[in-house]
C-alpha cells in the first residue's frame, strides 16, 4: 500500500541554523501539505502545495518557511532561521486532489521531530 | 473560535466496553469530516471521510456517523490495541485549498 515517507525522522538543529525536511509524497497524489504539532498540542496546517506553487498558508508560515517541489517525487520545507519555538512533529500528507467541491482524503507520513537548542 | 470541539478529552475503556467518542463542528457547507488515529510520536493514520449527514462508514470494531452538527465514533468491544489519540479534522470555512482544521483529539485507553 503506497505511504508518505519523511526523512530524517529526527532532526536536533541550535537556534539560528537552516533545515531541510524532506517528505516524498504518494506518487499519484497532486496536493501536498506541512502540517506541525508542538507537544501535547492540536495538529496545525502549514502550508498546501499545488502545481508548483503555495495553495494557502497559515499565519504561522511567515518568511522564514519555504517549500519547494525539486523533483518528481520530493516535496521539501525549509525553515530558513530556527527558534526555539520551532520545536514539534512536523508532517506531511498528500492527497489525489478536490473533487467537486469536497475535500479528499490526506494521507500523512509518520513525521519528523524537530528539536531546536 | 473553534471549529472542531472533541469530547471526552480522555477516556478509559475496559476490555469489550463499548462507547463513543464525539466529534461537534460549526462550519457551515460541510465539504468533508475525517477520522485519524493517532499513535504516540506517530503520524495521524487515516479512518473515515464522512460528507453527508447520516453517512456512515465501519471498518473492524469502529463505526464513525455523521449529523449536521457532529460526528460519533463508535468502538464496540475495543481492544488493548485500540488504544490511541482519535482525531476529527474539517476544512474550515472559507478555505477551498485543502486546509484540514483538527481537534485536540480524545485520548483512548482500552485496558484488559
Amino acid at each position: 500500500e503506497p505511504e508518505v515517507t519523511q526523512t530524517p525522522s529526527h532532526q536536533v538543529t541550535q537556534m539560528g541554523q537552516e533545515v531541510i525536511l524532506r517528505c516524498v509524497p504518494i506518487s499519484n497524489h497532486l496536493y501536498f501539505y506541512w502540517y506541525r504539532q508542538i507537544l501535547g498540542q492540536k495538529v496545525e496546517f502549514l502550508v498546501s502545495f499545488y502545481n508548483n506553487e503555495i495553495s494557502e498558508k497559515s499565519e504561522i508560515f511567515d518568511d522564514q518557511f519555504s517549500v519547494e517541489r525539486p523533483d518528481g517525487s520530493n516535496f521539501t520545507l525549509k525553515i530558513r532561521s530556527t527558534k526555539l519555538e520551532d520545536s514539534a512533529m512536523y508532517f506531511c500528507a498528500s492527497s489525489r486532489g478536490l473533487a467537486g467541491g469536497r475535500s479528499e482524503t490526506q494521507y500523512f507520513g509518520p513525521g519528523t521531530r524537530l528539536l531546536v537548542l | 473560535e473553534d471549529q472542531v470541539t472533541q469530547s471526552p478529552e480522555a477516556l478509559r475503556l475496559q476490555e469489550g466496553e463499548s462507547s463513543s467518542l464525539n466529534c461537534s463542528y460549526t462550519v457551515s457547507g460541510l465539504r468533508g469530516l475525517f477520522w485519524y488515529r493517532q499513535d504516540p510520536g506517530k503520524g495521524p493514520e487515516f479512518l473515515f471521510t464522512l460528507y453527508s449527514a447520516g453517512e456512515e462508514k465501519e471498518k473492524e470494531r469502529l463505526k464513525a456517523t455523521l449529523t449536521k452538527k457532529e460526528s460519533f465514533l463508535h468502538i464496540t468491544a475495543p481492544k488493548p490495541e485500540d488504544s490511541a489519540t482519535y482525531l476529527c479534522a474539517v476544512p474550515p470555512r472559507g478555505s477551498t485549498l485543502g486546509r484540514l482544521y483538527f481537534g485536540r483529539g480524545t485520548q483512548l485507553t482500552v485496558w484488559p
